[in-house]
């Protein structure tokens, strides 16, 4: 299995463009999560789905952000418009569910390091 | 709400010293515990983890961590280092009910010298 893929790796854009972050989960795994990495915040969980429906999106920063996840084997995290305090690593990770349940062991992928200047 | 602490954001130590990285988690209910691994430019792995049973866990890359609920802990230990163990290290805390909802640490960076 290739896991977890995000794409692009790294993204450099400027402020007030539409940034579209994507993610291809491992084959079979019925949850994804989207996460941000900043050194300020550490990890943060943006929203997760369970069978492409988004169970929990508490975690989204306002507005501008919106995630879809159209299939199981696909998903996207938007900003629009973009702003420099966007930037961060964000990372796409996938599991299948937890025994016990809420045990869930995710696999991430690489990330997408975004730079919005 | 559930949380995890961890305790210093970065620990040095000798190549073949004993590492140990603190966790402390804040859970009003049986908690599930994981310690992921970061190396650079790459994504979280899952190093060990406990949900139910014996308190001593072992994980890859010879890690262990002991569940102590009297100390509300889940400190992750390795006899001996070695160079490749250089890395930054999340503890995580979720648990039944929570659907799947993993709280991360605010992680420590492993840095292992000659």
């Amino acid at each position: 299995d290739a896991g977890v893929i995000q794409s692009p790796r790294h993204e450099v854009t400027e402020m007030g463009q539409e940034v579209t972050l994507r993610c291809k989960p491992i084959s079979g795994h019925d949850y994804l999560f989207w996460y941000r990495q900043t050194m300020m915040r550490g990890l943060e969980l943006l929203i997760y789905f369970n069978n492409n429906v988004p169970i929990d999106d508490s975690g989204m920063p306002e507005d501008r952000f919106s995630a879809k996840m159209p299939n199981a084997s696909f998903s996207t995290l938007k900003i629009q418009p973009s702003e420099p305090r966007d930037s961060a690593v964000y990372f796409c990770a996938s599991s299948r569910s937890g025994v016990p349940s809420g045990a869930n062991v995710l696999t991430f992928g690489a990330g997408s390091r975004l730079t919005v200047l | 709400a559930q949380s995890v602490t961890q305790l210093g954001s970065h620990v040095s130590v000798s190549e073949g010293a004993l590492v140990l990285l603190r966790c402390n988690y804040s859970s009003s209910v049986p908690p599930y515990l994981f310690w992921y691994v970061q190396y650079p430019n790459q994504g979280l792995q899952l190093l060990l983890k406990y949900t139910t049973g014996a308190t001593l866990v072992k994980g890859i890359n010879g890690f262990e961590a002991e569940f102590k609920k009297s100390e509300t802990s889940f400190h992750l230990t390795k006899p001996s280092a070695h160079m490749s163990d250089a890395a930054e290290y999340f503890c995580a805390v979720s648990y039944t009910g929570t659907a799947s909802k993993l709280t991360f640490g605010t992680g420590t960076r492993l840095q292992v010298t000659l």
